[in-house]
């Protein structure tokens, strides 16, 4: 148990579909992300929030959508997704801060397929 | 750009002793992590290194050349546990605002009786 939650851990949809990830952490953290983990290739930071802005948008396209309504939550809305779009995305959540050991702790992520 | 490089796959018996490298690129250099992450789980915390040196903590150690780019994870009397995905990843900047890793590809870890 890492203090990050995620939800649904499975999620099978049509590229026609609108769905929503959601992400809660129980760490009182200040910054949130969103990683993006295909197959056989490396993690990719998506999007980066830091006290609730959004501080990093990777060139991630604009039909994943992130929101962050508060320090301890984060969504990713998913809206006319291509099958390449199919994978493992993990939220995680981190102190804020300038420290340079500073950790990230993940979710377990949602396993997405798209039809 | 940026470019991390580890192993994608290594094998070893129970009991002994792995090292994996790592070996990177990168614009700027602010840190090195390392994470462990068991299948369809959530990859966790080993270890970190900011300065040249090992750094020891119980069956895993890290090195660290920032001369050479280089960077190796070190794991002793090798559990069946310890079969899972090892991922370097290295932070370019401090910022005050979120900490932006980037991760090489994995290594997978199989660990035989």
């Amino acid at each position: 148990e890492t203090g990050v939650t995620q939800t649904p851990r499975h999620l099978v949809m049509g590229m026609t579909n609108k769905k929503s990830l959601k992400c809660e952490q129980h760490l009182g953290h200040n910054a949130m992300y969103w990683y993006k983990q295909s197959a056989k290739k490396p993690l990719e930071l998506m999007f980066v929030y830091s006290l609730e802005e959004r501080v990093e948008n990777n060139s991630v396209p604009s039909r994943f959508s992130p929101e962050c309504p508060n320090s301890s939550h984060l969504f990713l809305h998913l809206h006319t997704l291509q099958p390449e779009d199919s994978a493992l995305y993990l939220c995680a959540s981190s102190q804020g801060g300038e420290g340079t050991d500073e950790k990230l702790f993940f979710g377990s992520g949602t396993q997405l397929s798209v039809l | 750009g940026q470019n991390i490089d580890q192993p994608t796959e290594m094998t070893a018996t129970e009991g002994a002793i792995v090292q994996i490298n790592c070996t990177y690129q990168t614009s700027g250099f602010n840190g090195l992590f390392w994470y462990q992450q068991h299948a369809g789980e959530a990859p966790t915390f080993l270890s970190y290194n900011v300065l040249d040196g090992l750094e020891e903590k119980g069956r895993f150690s890290s090195f660290l050349s920032r001369s050479k780019g280089y960077s190796y994870l070190l794991l002793k009397e090798l559990q069946m546990k310890d079969s899972a995905s090892y991922l370097c990843a290295v932070r370019e900047e401090a910022r005050a605002a979120g900490n932006k890793l980037t991760f090489g590809g994995g290594t997978r870890v199989l660990v035989k009786p």
